[in-house]
């Protein structure tokens, strides 16, 4: 089955700099990869998303890149903001017919001001 | 709409007692799914479905049975807690056609069992 790394467990940046997770996933078939954020206390919510017929896609300071071959796919904030700061996840999923998504094991991000 | 509401929030039970997480929507979706949250895990998914009538084991089946006999509810049962379910227990739903595309989140069941 879909087998999900994340890395970094942990992340802290100062305020203003860029931050970026990597993911990577097991089985080529995955065609679905959305980013989750969970503050302290909350559910996670999706805040961006790509599908495998694009390498890339921007949401403002979020962008979300794809490397298909590679198996890998990373998350990238710019001009982070304290409000930036919660656990991160990322998943997999491999759509149509009976859908699975697996999650990585997340990364605390800490922006300091 | 309601969106996705999880009761209780917070349980605690003994060890060998039996409970139901509750999962309900109003939205028509047709995929819903539980998962557990542990510390350093990220979430894992127990048991999903994709329509009444229809579930399927996730990663982390053992345990737990779940049934989907309306399109508006998928709970979750406990036949005998354990010590290592404890963890937050999260249902998830998405709409008609959009399989895992469109996935909410409830807020969350936080159980203990001691």
């Amino acid at each position: 089955g879909e087998n999900v790394e994340q890395h970094p467990s942990t992340l802290s940046v100062q305020e203003g700099d860029s931050a970026v997770i990597k993911c990577t996933y097991s089985d080529s078939a995955s065609n679905y990869f959305p980013w989750y954020k969970q503050e302290l206390g909350k559910r996670p919510q999706l805040i961006i998303d790509i599908r495998s017929n694009v390498g890339e896609k921007k949401d403002q300071r979020i962008a979300v890149t794809l490397n298909k071959t590679a198996k890998h796919f990373s998350l990238h904030i710019t001009e982070t903001q304290p409000e930036d700061s919660a656990v991160y996840f990322c998943a997999a999923s491999i759509t149509g017919g009976y859908n699975k998504l697996i999650f990585g094991a997340g990364t605390r991000l800490a922006v300091h001001p | 709409n309601a969106g996705v509401t999880q009761t209780p929030k917070f349980q605690v039970l003994k060890t060998g007692q039996s409970m139901t997480l509750q999962c309900a929507q109003d939205m028509n979706h047709e995929y819903m799914s539980w998962y557990r949250q542990d510390p350093g895990m990220g979430l894992r998914l127990i048991h999903y479905s994709v329509g009444a009538g229809i579930t399927d084991q996730g990663e982390v089946p053992n345990g737990y049975n779940v049934s989907r006999s309306t399109t508006e509810d998928f709970p979750l049962r406990l036949l005998s807690a354990a010590p290592s379910q404890t963890s937050v227990y999260f249902c998830a739903s998405s709409p008609p056609g959009t399989g895992v595309y469109g996935y909410t989140f409830g807020s969350g069941t936080r159980l203990t069992v001691v």
